[in-house]
């Protein structure tokens, strides 16, 4: 089966930096991904890393290292529209025709304040 | 490009009666299509995989015959919630993934079940 934690709730100020990290159990794995949902929203795709390392979009980066089964999502210079549930994903199987399943955690509910 | 939509947005039905939501890539073709269930304040659980021109396979503990997936066409799905309960009521969301943006994942704005 498959498992990921993540922190429930992170509250941050306004401008600021804020980690959130993501480890998980899974049975397989092709990559992890991170999706940023508002509240009443679909989710949208933010990151995503297959191999170790940072990767880096705009305000958002993120970072895997698949030896400790971890990887966090950095939000930089935080505007008060970061305020959103942040998901990390695992793509733990291969769905066939160039496409993989997504296993959720739980999410982080990010609260910007001023 | 990569637009998903889902139609219809919301619905409000009675219990008993089967809802169908429609799920469309509408500016590319995806072979498979991804269901999720959300309920309030929880996490995205997959229902099913829907591959087109075949069956879609069901996650353990999701009832086939109570939610059926139909996959007619590369850019269009469908999921009917047959004889529907108070119990169904969630945010059904649909998802396609796109080979040349490195096979991520892109949700449709999710429908918004009621059963009374």
């Amino acid at each position: 089966g498959q498992s990921l934690e993540q922190p429930s709730e992170v509250t941050a100020v306004e401008g600021a930096i804020v980690q959130i990290n993501c480890t998980y159990q899974t049975s397989g794995f092709y990559g992890l991904s991170w999706y940023q949902q508002h509240d009443g929203g679909a989710p949208t795709f933010l990151s995503y890393n297959a191999l170790d390392g940072l990767e880096e979009t705009g305000r958002f980066s993120s970072f895997l290292s698949r030896s400790d089964s971890y990887g966090y999502l950095l939000l930089q210079e935080l505007q008060m529209k970061d305020s959103a549930s942040y998901f990390c994903a695992v793509k733990p199987s291969y769905s066939g025709a160039g496409s993989y399943q997504l296993t959720f955690g739980k999410g982080t509910k990010l609260s910007v304040i001023p | 490009g990569a637009v998903v939509s889902q139609h219809p947005s919301w619905v409000i039905c009675k219990s008993g009666t089967s809802v169908k939501i429609e799920c469309r890539s509408l500016d590319f073709q995806a072979t498979t299509m991804f269901w999720y269930r959300q309920f309030p304040k929880q996490s995205l659980m997959l229902m099913a995989t829907s591959n087109e021109g075949s069956k879609a396979t069901y996650e353990q503990g999701v009832e086939k015959d109570k939610f059926l997936i139909n996959h007619a066409s590369l850019t269009l799905s469908t999921l009917t919630v047959t004889s529907a309960h108070p119990e169904d009521s969630s945010f059904y969301i649909c998802s396609a993934s796109v080979t040349v943006r490195g096979n991520e994942q892109f949700f449709g704005p999710g429908t918004r079940l009621t059963v009374l």
